[in-house]
């Protein structure tokens, strides 16, 4: 019973587009976050959520919209989707002090 | 803003033949410093979590330290299925700021 599931796992799409990610945790955690992979394989985190309030929103374009209908969804929504926004997207989920469980990563290629 | 340096950049080990990672870190108050592991293609797994300075964790061949600006992940005799990128994180006492502010990362490579 995988403990942070995210979907798709692999993305492609055109330049324009918009696209959604899901993420679900089924450990009971109050906060959840998503992260973006670069190429380099820097990992940065984007938002924050405990128990669906948002309290971590770093410096992301704000064609990037996270939306939590419950503490165990977290999901990511893209539009006018650029070149650039092409990573590995990251759910995580955690419950105490920095111990954070990943989901396995959504590939997001931008053609 | 939190910082966190790691090196080197990428390591080839023989089997057996022990090393260390580096995880350097600026931070403004040190509320701790994680250490995860990465598989290609996979999430990164917690490995440890360090506390304060002097503190020490071991599991299996890994065995992490802190100092006030480092931390060190030593590897023990190391086995091909240790092979894997290897992150360095840190969280500071900014109240209310849950991120884990993560280093780019060495990657390991043990060959057989």
């Amino acid at each position: 019973d995988t403990a942070v599931s995210q979907t798709p796992k692999y993305l492609v799409t055109q330049m324009g587009n918009d696209k959604s990610i899901k993420c679900e945790q089924n450990l009971g955690h109050d906060t959840m976050y998503w992260y973006k992979q670069d190429s380099k394989k820097f990992l940065k985190i984007m938002f924050s959520y405990n128990n669906k309030e948002l309290i971590i929103n770093e410096t992301v374009p704000n064609r990037f919209s996270p939306k939590s209908p419950d503490k165990a969804h977290l999901n990511l929504h893209i539009n006018s989707l650029e070149l650039g926004d092409s990573a590995v997207y990251f759910c995580a989920s955690s419950q105490d002090l920095g111990i954070a469980f990943f989901g396995q990563g959504t590939r997001l290629t931008v053609v | 803003e939190d910082q966190v340096t790691q090196s080197p950049e990428a390591l080839r080990l023989q089997e057996g033949e022990s090393s260390s990672l580096n995880c350097s870190y600026t931070v403004s108050g040190l509320r701790g410093l994680f250490w995860y592991r990465q598989d290609p293609g996979k999430g990164p797994e917690f490995l440890f979590t360090l506390y304060s300075a002097g503190e020490e964790k071991e599991k299996e061949r890994l065995k992490a330290t802190l100092t006030k600006k480092e931390s060190f992940l030593h590897i023990t005799a190391p086995k091909p299925e240790d092979s894997a990128t290897y992150l360095c994180a840190v969280q500071g006492t900014n109240f209310g700021n849950e991120k884990l502010t993560f280093g780019t990362g060495t990657r390991l490579t043990i060959i057989p």
